[in-house]
């Protein structure tokens, strides 16, 4: 089976700039969570997707956003480029059927982003 | 609000038994996790645990989970240098969100 894959691995842009980051799940895997790692502030969740639909969100400005296609596939995407928006961009997905459960994340290895 | 804190440094010898700590607040966790990140990689999963249980074992891990004090433990049996990276303690609460500690960073020396 193959793992979660994240496109692109590494990037970088200028401030002002938008950048599109796309999440393959594992096959079968219906949710996807996006999150964002920085050294100063951990491991912060962007948003989830389930279906299609955005389930939860975290606390992030409006210029992250994100899509989920009917084939599971997630893209998320970051307008007008901050310094400070330079982080790990982490994909996970899971098999979440919506019951309770161990719902264990499986991750991608991640899209780099640096901003200049 | 909901918090989970784990130090952020550890440093043992190879050979020796490693135990990270995690702290959190949500009383009505249904589950903890261990999630193991190397550099340049995504976070992995290393086991997890269902609160109505105190003790897991696997191969070289031991975690420990004490709910009246909301502390959980992971413990590597003879560490390797391979074990280095980043340990990240995780709790699901009742609304089934995630909440990340800052990630304990394994440091072994020779």
């Amino acid at each position: 089976k193959a793992g979660v894959t994240q496109t692109p691995r590494y990037l970088i842009k200028t401030r002002g700039q938008q950048v599109t980051l796309s999440c393959s799940p594992i096959s079968g895997h219906r949710s996807v969570s996006w999150y964002q790692q920085t050294p100063g502030q951990g491991l912060q969740f962007l948003f989830e997707y389930f279906s299609e639909t955005q389930r939860n969100k975290g606390n992030f400005p409006g210029r992250f956003s994100g899509r989920q296609f009917s084939n599971s596939r997630s893209e998320m995407n970051v307008s007008t480029l901050e310094l400070g928006d330079s982080a790990l961009y982490l994909c996970a997905s899971s098999d979440n059927r919506g019951r309770p459960g161990a719902n264990v994340l499986t991750f991608g290895a991640g899209s780099r982003l640096t901003v200049l | 609000g909901e918090d989970v804190e784990q130090s952020l440094f550890l440093s043992v010898r190879e050979g020796d038994s490693s135990v990270i700590n995690c702290t959190y607040t949500d009383s009505s966790s249904t589950y903890l996790y261990w999630y193991k990140q190397e550099p340049g990689a995504g976070l992995q999963l290393l086991t997890y645990i269902f609160s109505n249980m105190d003790m897991k074992q696997d191969q070289r891990l031991t975690v420990l989970l004490n709910k009246k004090d909301k502390h959980l433990s992971l413990r590597i049996a003879d560490t390797q240098t391979g074990d280095s990276a980043i340990y990240f303690c995780a709790e699901r609460g009742s609304n089934y969100q995630l909440i990340w500690g800052a990630g304990t960073k394994l440091i072994i020396k020779p």
